[in-house]
């Protein structure tokens, strides 16, 4: 089945450590995304990558960093820099111009 | 600057129409998305719209205008299960790129 998967669903972690979440597509998509969703808020864009090897900044990256070495993975690493890294992560990938974006399940990060 | 404005709370009866408007200002318009978000899930595509006019998908049906900055979705023959969060998103093309901005979302709660 084609889809985008992120692991895992819930993530603890104690403050001051950083945390990576996975997201892999077998879509073919070339553009990944990762957004930030804080309750009763809509999706705030943190990087974005349009091809392998390249990613940009959206509008809130500090404390955030991206890779994006393999077409299907785009793993997101919250750093010990953010200062309210609690909040529910959403990965993202569209196949081109004209299309929509598919999300996958996200994944819901709790630091204490 | 890019803005998106929606109400944040509607309420319909079972059964009922209900519109849900979406207000927007951006420079480098290139689409008008609609999504679905139930609680503690990812959004899933609505409708998209490139061209002014009205786009029909079933009980869902979205209209736009380009030069207004407007757009709104509308629901008909309601069902308990719409009751979920409704997003609006412009994607925006200014620097080259493809880059998704989301409005708050607009909390439906449809009432038996």
């Amino acid at each position: 089945d084609g889809g985008i998967t992120q692991s895992p669903k819930y993530l603890f972690r104690k403050e001051g450590q950083n945390v990576t979440l996975s997201c892999e597509q077998n879509l073919n998509h070339d553009a990944m995304y990762w957004y930030r969703q804080d309750p009763g808020q809509g999706l705030r864009l943190i990087y974005y990558s349009q091809i392998v090897n390249d990613f940009q900044k959206g509008d809130i990256a500090e404390g955030y960093s991206v890779s994006r070495e393999k077409k299907e993975s785009f793993p997101l690493t919250v750093t010990s820099a953010q200062k309210n890294p609690t909040a529910f992560y959403l990965c993202a990938s569209m196949a081109g111009a004209g299309d929509e974006q598919y999300f996958g399940p996200g994944t819901r990060l709790t630091v204490t | 600057g890019q803005n998106i404005d929606q109400p944040t709370e509607m309420t319909a009866t079972e059964g009922a129409i209900v519109q849900i408007n979406c207000t927007y200002q951006t420079s480098g318009f290139n689409g008008l998305f609609w999504y679905q978000q139930h609680a503690g899930e990812a959004p899933t595509f609505l409708s998209y719209n490139v061209l002014d006019g009205l786009e029909e998908k079933g009980r869902f049906s979205s209209f736009l205008s380009r030069s207004k900055g407007y757009s709104y979705l509308l629901l008909k023959e309601l069902q308990m299960k719409d009751s979920a969060s409704y997003l609006c998103a412009v994607r925006d093309s200014t620097s080259g790129t493809y880059k998704y901005i989301f409005g708050t979302g607009t909390r439906l709660k449809v009432l038996a």
